[in-house]
């Protein structure tokens, strides 16, 4: 079965500029968790999202925000981007199901922030 | 006391060489230790995962060793070869409000020589 798939794969934006990351799961998994990569901090956790509803947060500001819609499919928003925005997204998900706990992540969204 | 602390950060070795990498944690609510590799423009794959249950599991040359008593566990990687060139990460997850979330290790950047 296909994989998670994260769009764009690239992109680049302004300062004060805003930007919406799309995911979509593996079919039948209801979990979709998102995260920032950078050299410096490796895998952060910014949220996760189960049957639409957001289950944890991360230590991120209030800029970051996302959804999930009724197919699983989540969105990440990040309003008024900053320099220090610049990083990978990656996004993974699980299905949840009994012993099933394994995440599987996307190839992540390079987003440059100049 | 929810991180999970990766060592060493980088490791090279010579092809045919095993080399190791140590996570350790506190929280005891953590039951789920998976790995993750990660080429370079990927998203980190899963690589093996144990439960507490165990203390060793293998899946061909990858090996994971867990002390539960210690809060620590490894990955041994035998017979390495210069394609196993990437980062690692350990990994770290719990059960909360209704889902799992998970926590990562910094990563190790592994370079195996030819």
């Amino acid at each position: 079965k296909a994989g998670v798939t994260q769009t764009p794969r690239y992109l680049i934006k302004t300062r004060g500029q805003q930007v919406t990351l799309s995911c979509s799961p593996i079919s039948g998994h209801r979990s979709v968790s998102w995260y920032q990569q950078t050299p410096g901090q490796g895998l952060q956790f910014l949220f996760e999202y189960f049957s639409e509803t957001q289950r944890n947060k991360g230590n991120f500001p209030g800029r970051f925000s996302g959804r999930q819609f009724s197919n699983s499919r989540s969105e990440m928003n990040v309003s008024t981007l900053e320099l220090g925005d610049s990083a990978l997204y990656l996004c993974a998900s699980s299905s949840l199901g009994g012993e099933d706990t394994e995440a599987f992540f996307g190839q992540g969204t390079r987003l440059t922030v100049v | 006391q929810q991180q999970v602390k990766q060592s060493p950060q980088s490791l090279i070795v010579q092809k045919g060489g095993i080399p190791i990498i140590n996570c350790a944690y506190e929280n005891t609510a953590f039951d789920y230790f998976p790995w993750y590799q990660q080429f370079p423009g990927k998203g980190p794959a899963l690589l093996i995962a144990i439960r507490p249950d165990v203390s060793e599991k293998k899946e061909g040359r990858f090996t994971i060793s867990f002390n539960k008593s210690a809060k620590q566990f490894s990955l041994h990687i035998m017979d390495s070869q210069p394609g196993d060139s990437a980062t690692y990460f350990c990994a770290a997850s719990f059960p909360t409000s209704g889902t799992y979330k998970y926590i990562f290790g910094t990563g190790t950047r592994l370079k195996v020589l030819a």
